[in-house]
């Protein structure tokens, strides 16, 4: 079953936006701290962002600080990735995973991701 | 470049015994817990090991985690086909507060 599904990628112009949002499924969203981790295709692991079950802790990559914001909506199960000032170097495939809290646990389910391509 | 520093390859025969290394600072690896993961072709990465050296439901005892001030290690002992993959470490970094990865290791089944 999925259990961690997103969407929202696509293809968009340098210095626009783009809105990613991840539909989480058959555990207690609420529970835990969920993350984005980001990989451009044939490259390393890139983690983006993270933000605790309650949203009062949020960290973020140096390299979208920012520019990026992650929120979710517990009642509705849903993760989002607000990504402004979009570059090329943003261009990956995004995938959504749950943690434990930001800082600790590991990241124990991922869905299957959502590409963002930032081209002109 | 990656915060944590792994070997990019590794090799190995059927039964063969292999070790991949991850190293890093007081900062990551040095103050807090080591996870790996591993990237099939195609797919979504998966926890492999958790905590240093805890694994998963499903994960082969095969695959085993070590760690010893700031490096760590994830050991196959007797390699089978299936085990060809990606794998990277990861650890919580206290001077970046962020999740740092390996560039990761590409395992490769001779």
């Amino acid at each position: 079953e999925e259990q961690l599904v997103e969407s929202g990628g696509g293809l968009e112009q340098p210095g626009r936006h783009l809105r990613l949002s991840c539909a989480a499924s058959t555990f207690n969203f609420e529970d835990y701290a969920m993350h984005w981790v980001r990989q451009i295709p044939g490259k390393g692991l890139e983690w983006v962002c993270g933000i605790s079950w309650n949203s009062v802790t949020i960290e973020y990559a140096d390299s979208v600080k920012g520019r990026f914001t992650i929120s979710r909506d517990n009642a509705k199960n849903f993760l989002y990735l607000q990504m402004n000032s979009l570059r090329a170097e943003d261009t990956a495939m995004y995938y959504c995973v749950k943690g434990y809290t930001v800082t600790t646990g590991g990241f124990d389910i991922w869905g299957r991701g959502t590409m963002v391509t930032v081209s002109s | 470049q990656s915060v944590l520093t792994q070997p990019p390859s590794a090799s190995g025969t059927p039964g063969q015994r292999l070790t991949i290394s991850c190293s890093g600072s007081s900062s990551n690896i040095g103050g807090n817990i080591v996870h790996w993961y591993q990237q099939l072709p195609g797919t979504a990465p998966k926890l492999f090991i958790f905590s240093d050296n805890q694994r998963p439901s499903g994960v082969p005892d095969r695959f085993s985690g070590s760690k010893s001030g700031t490096s760590a290690s994830l050991a196959i002992s007797g390699l089978h086909s299936e085990d060809e993959a990606d794998y990277y470490c990861a650890s919580w970094d206290d001077s970046l507060t962020g999740w740092v990865f390996g560039g990761g290791t590409k395992v490769t089944v001779l």
